[in-house]
């Protein structure tokens, strides 16, 4: 597969630290959003999930947090390991009853052994 | 389930030629979403289909992308004429929608070189 975006912006971490990544959407309307994570070679793949009447959520290892005055949403990844490099995506459902997922532009995360 | 499988995994053409690119969705999922990724423009959505009919093709590049769903289970993204510039990494992805949005699940992607 592809390596997505020479420009894109990169996040680099020592092995067991904590990451953020950051992400802005588009529209207030917008009532689900996604992390995925893509690997190089593969397609995206789901992380974790937040709706709009929430603004915290956790899985294992990761959180999403979600600002909708800022409309701004992160993905804290704890104790980050080798196999968390990767490029992340947010998603947005725009709200508008459709299902589409719109993207950002990705965070490439390097993880430093 | 094996996921949303795409064939072929890798596609190279000579510009001019007929594309036609396939995606069975996972069994049981109502929506299919054909997406195109490239480096300057990352992960673009072309077309939603929901029940086998196309909601928005409003990201179909020019009237060379067609794509048509014949039924639950098969799905095929054609492009004739290819151009160079459609070079690319598609995916193909489904869900299924219930109320409010839920994840889309990602086949491996078709890569497309158009020389």
């Amino acid at each position: 597969g592809e390596s997505v975006g020479l420009h894109l912006p990169t996040l680099s971490v020592q092995e067991g630290d904590n990451s953020i990544i950051n992400c802005a959407y588009s529209n207030s309307a917008s009532d689900y959003f996604i992390w995925y994570k893509q690997e190089s070679g593969k397609g995206p793949q789901f992380i974790i999930d937040i709706r709009s009447n929430m603004d915290k959520r956790q899985g294992q290892r990761v959180t999403v947090l979600l600002n909708k005055t800022v409309k701004h949403l992160s993905l804290q990844i704890a104790a980050t390991q080798p196999g968390d490099s990767a490029v992340y995506f947010c998603a947005e459902n725009l709200g508008d009853s459709s299902y589409k997922l719109i993207f950002g532009s990705g965070t490439r995360l390097l993880v430093r052994p | 389930d094996a996921g949303v499988i795409q064939s072929p995994r890798h596609e190279v053409t000579e510009m001019g030629q007929e594309v036609t690119l396939r995606c069975k969705p996972i069994s049981g999922h109502n929506s299919l979403f054909w997406y195109r990724q490239t480096m300057m423009r990352g992960l673009e959505l072309l077309i939603y289909f929901n029940n086998n009919v196309p909601i928005d093709d409003s990201g179909m590049p020019e009237d060379r992308f067609s794509d048509k769903m014949p039924n639950a289970s098969f799905s095929t993204l054609k492009i004739q004429p290819s151009e160079p510039r459609d070079s690319a990494v598609y995916f193909c992805a489904s869900s299924f929608e219930g109320v409010g949005g839920t994840e889309a699940f990602f086949g491996q992607g078709t890569r497309l070189t158009v020389v």
